[in-house]
């Protein structure tokens, strides 16, 4: 999930299949980390989120793991779905009140 | 029903001018945010306000202002200052939550210069 500017980076899937998107945070020190979903035009969605003394935590058809050793985080979706095509974000911070800094987002095409 | 309402949906700014976005949450969270986000990219932090009457400037506050006299309101300014405002805004809201940060946002105000 790097920023490359105007062009997100693009994962195709076809519907039913598993998704992974992929997230490298920056901050060694972050011990909070949160994945959004954005569709065209409208306010980030919040998904899930996890805590640094996890490795992996589940939602509705939703998993994100952590691995702190490589700073590195992931997303996976179990049978996308059409309506899951969207722009992810992964965010991390020190938790709390404090500053969330978001990565430049997946874009996630689901094909029938 | 509850949420967080920004206002216009759309918004056009004359050169010189000053705009301002109105952010409005009935959530009662203590904490609030604005970000920028241009095309194809991610959200970039321009202030937050964790307390009423306290707000700091985020990464990117050069040419924005803010004000935070009420819980539930946090309007931003787009000054003349700012040379390239065109960009889709975001507010968002957390509540005070020990080791957690979920913002939750609006559906956005895109400004364009005229």
């Amino acid at each position: 999930g790097e920023s490359v500017g105007l062009h997100l980076p693009t994962l195709s899937v076809q519907e039913g299949d598993n998704s992974i998107i992929n997230c490298a945070y920056s901050n060694s020190a972050s011990d909070y980390f949160i994945w959004y979903k954005q569709e065209s035009g409208k306010g980030p969605q919040f998904i899930i989120d996890i805590r640094s003394n996890m490795d992996k935590r589940q939602g509705q058809r939703v998993t994100v793991l952590l691995n702190k050793t490589v700073k590195h985080l992931s997303l996976q979706i179990a049978a996308t779905q059409p309506g899951d095509s969207a722009v992810y974000f992964c965010a991390e911070g020190p938790g709390g009140y404090n500053k969330l800094i978001f990565g430049a987002g997946t874009r996630l095409a689901v094909h029938p | 029903d509850g949420g967080i309402t920004q206002s216009p949906k759309y918004l056009f700014r004359k050169e010189g001018q000053n705009v301002t976005l109105s952010c409005e949450q009935n959530l009662n969270h203590d904490a609030m945010y604005w970000y920028r986000q241009d095309p194809g990219q991610g959200l970039r932090l321009i202030y937050y306000s964790q307390i009423v009457n306290d707000f700091q400037k985020g990464d990117i506050a050069e040419g924005y202002s803010v004000s935070r006299e009420k819980k539930e309101s946090f309007p931003l300014t787009v000054t003349s200052a700012q040379k390239n405002p065109t960009a889709f805004y975001l507010c968002a809201s957390s509540p005070r939550t020990s080791g957690k940060n979920i913002q939750y946002f609006g559906a956005g105000t895109r400004l364009s210069v005229l």
